[in-house]
Formats: C-alpha cells, structure tokens, sequence
C-alpha cells in the first residue's frame, strides 16, 4: 500500500539555525512528491513539488527538499529558519494506482515545526 | 492571486440533519476535491470530480456524501444525515490541467453535535 511518513511529530529549532522536517514514502512507481504547510486557521498551502528532474526542488518562501530515491525520503529543508515559519508542514504523495485522472493524495501526519527566537 | 474559498467556516449542525459545505475553486482549475481532518489524524482523501463527474472516490465517500458543481463555479459537498464522527475539518481543492498542485481552500469545520 501506498504511504507517507512524518517520523516526528515536532521539531524545534532555533532562529537563524538550519531546518530539516522529514518525509519518506512508500510507493510502487516512481513518486509525484509535495510539501504543503498549514498556518493556525488557515488552509493547506502549497510549498513545493517534486515530479522528475533534478533531485533538489526549490519552493515558496526560501524551503526546499530533496528527493532520494535509495533512501526513499523527500525531506523539507530550509538553510536558515525564522519564526514565522512555526506552523504545521505536510508530506504527501501522489496515489499512483488506478492512474490517469486520479490525482488524490496520500498525507502524512504532519510535522509541528516551532522556531524560536 | 486567486485562491480557493470555502463557507460557512464553521458549521454546528445536530446528527441526522443534512449539511451543505460550498467551495468556490479557481476559476480556470479542471480538477475538484474534497478533502477532510479529523482533528489529531491525517488528511483524507474523500473524492475527486473531474469533467463533471467523480473520477475517483474513498470508502469514507459512502451514500451519505454526494458532490455537485451546479453551476460552473461553486463545488458543494453535501452530507445527508451526519453522524457524530463527521466532525472534521474539510477542504476543498482544486487543480489545473498538466499540473499535479492542489490548491487548497481555509477549509470548513464541521461539528456534529
């Protein structure tokens, strides 16, 4: 079966520290791979994408992720946090049975991400 | 910038009662979906609607849930009679054509009392 997971329900980091939230996947072809952050009251936001090309994806507000296909992880990274990137932050994967017109996605369970000043 | 918007916000409704959830996607997105949140689990997938009809549904999407896109702009979910475990927190999405981007509205919370 297809799946995402979030290994850690929180990670804290301090401001101006590098960050890393951790996603691996399990599917059974080649993975169509996002990041999306969730603000309190507020809905899902895309971040950023993975699909083909190169591994390193760059996405909105200075995060990106790297895509390993060995290791089977896609973990969101950014070289220097600020507070107000504390939010909730989502891996999900594109459910890749029955394909075509079926494009739904298979979530994590999320990542608290606090940074502190 | 354009983004998906949802109403009511907040809905309190009592079991059994019927409820409507209404989503306004972006205007030239193609692909449509309804997502929901129990609160402290995982995102659901619950259907897909695409050319005007479901392309992909859950087992959660039972006979209770129907989707409809009445009027070439709103996308509604409706729950017949709602039980005390569809409390959630449900999104709307949408998506363009040769994109794989879902767009995600603030999302409706649903109580069922």
């Amino acid at each position: 079966a297809q799946s995402v997971a979030q290994p850690e329900d929180q990670v804290n980091v301090a401001e101006g520290n590098p960050l890393t939230v951790k996603c691996t996947y399990s599917v059974s072809g080649n993975p169509y791979l996002f990041w999306y952050v969730q603000y309190p009251n507020r809905g899902l936001q895309f971040l950023l994408k993975y699909i083909t090309g190169d591994n390193l994806v760059k996405g909105s507000y200075g995060f990106e992720a790297e895509f390993n296909k060995s290791q089977t992880s896609f973990h969101l990274k950014k070289p220097s946090a600020l507070v107000s990137d504390s939010a909730l932050y989502f891996c999900a994967v594109r459910d890749l049975t029955n394909a075509g017109n079926n494009r739904k996605l298979i979530w994590g369970l999320g990542t608290s991400l606090a940074v502190n000043p | 910038e354009p983004e998906v918007t949802q109403t009511p916000s907040h809905q309190v409704t009592q079991m059994g009662q019927e409820v409507i959830l209404r989503c306004v996607p972006i205007s030239n997105h193609l692909y449509f979906y309804w997502y929901r949140q129990i609160l402290g689990q995982k995102v659901e997938f619950l259907v897909s609607f695409y050319n005007n009809e479901i392309s992909e549904k859950s087992e959660i999407f039972d006979d209770q849930f129907s989707v409809e896109r009445p009027d070439g702009s709103n996308f509604t979910l409706k729950i017949r009679s709602t039980k005390l475990e569809d409390s959630a927190m449900y999104f709307c999405a949408s998506g363009v054509q040769g994109s794989y981007e879902q767009y995600f509205g603030p999302g409706t919370r649903l109580t069922v009392t």
